[in-house]
């Protein structure tokens, strides 16, 4: 199986900030990791495909990049609304695998 | 718009089978364009994927599970569904209902797939 490994787990940011989030996977998988958020007691929200792909509907302040084995989403501007767990999700190979997720909290 | 709604027993005893359905609307799940997919989250934890429909009826599975696990359509009632067999407490879990979109990317010539639109999820305890 294919690990997909974020970091941090969690982070304390305040509203404005630069927030930062790598996934790292244990193969190369191209450019096939997506990134969902995810709020208490809600499924997970697709923001970014296929590494890079702003999801229709996703603010601007969400970007992401990465290819290979390394992969980074990146909120500018960190919004009250931004609050939330992320995860990165590998669809190179079965079994699709999920990153462990990242809390963004308010500091 | 497209919508997914889980629905099923929330309580199922341990050794027996969990089925859910996933209905679907504003898609359909007889389109070559789509997988259907279950994926699952016990309380407080991450997330891990069940497996996967086409809409020929062809499905991949997460090997930790594929000797428990059934994924089909009903494309008459534009559904999908899950049995999960031999269930345990560890199996006590959110299951998510999801569609796949398959996108083909012109310019490194490769297919992806990602979970588009999720349903809401249903909790499902397994009683011992």
């Amino acid at each position: 199986d294919i690990q997909v490994t974020q970091s941090p787990s969690s982070l304390s940011a305040s509203v404005g900030d630069r927030v930062t989030i790598t996934c790292r996977a244990s193969q190369i998988i191209t450019r096939s990791l997506n990134w969902y958020q995810q709020k208490p007691r809600q499924a997970p929200k697709l923001v970014i495909a296929v590494a890079s792909s702003l999801q229709s509907g996703v603010p601007s302040r969400f970007s992401g990049s990465g290819s290979g084995t390394d992969f980074t989403l990146t909120i500018s501007n960190l919004q009250p609304e931004d609050f939330a767990i992320y995860y990165c999700q590998q669809s190179y190979s079965i079994p699709w695998t999920f990153g462990q997720g990242t809390k963004v909290e308010m500091k | 718009q497209v919508q997914l709604q889980e629905s099923g027993p929330g309580l199922v005893k341990a050794s027996e089978t969990l089925s859910l359905t996933c209905s679907v609307s504003g898609s359909y799940v007889s389109s070559g364009s789509y997988y259907w997919s279950w994926v699952r989250q016990p309380p407080g934890k991450g997330l891990e994927w069940i497996g996967y429909v086409y809409y020929s009826g062809s499905t991949n599975y997460n090997p930790s599970l594929t000797s428990r696990v059934t994924i089909s359509l009903d494309t008459s009632r534009n559904e999908f569904s899950l049995k999960l067999s031999s269930v345990t407490t560890a199996d006590t879990a959110v299951y998510y209902c999801a569609r796949i979109l398959e996108d083909y990317y012109y310019g490194s010539g490769d297919y992806f797939k990602y979970f588009d639109y999720w349903g809401q999820g249903t909790l499902v305890t397994v009683s011992s």
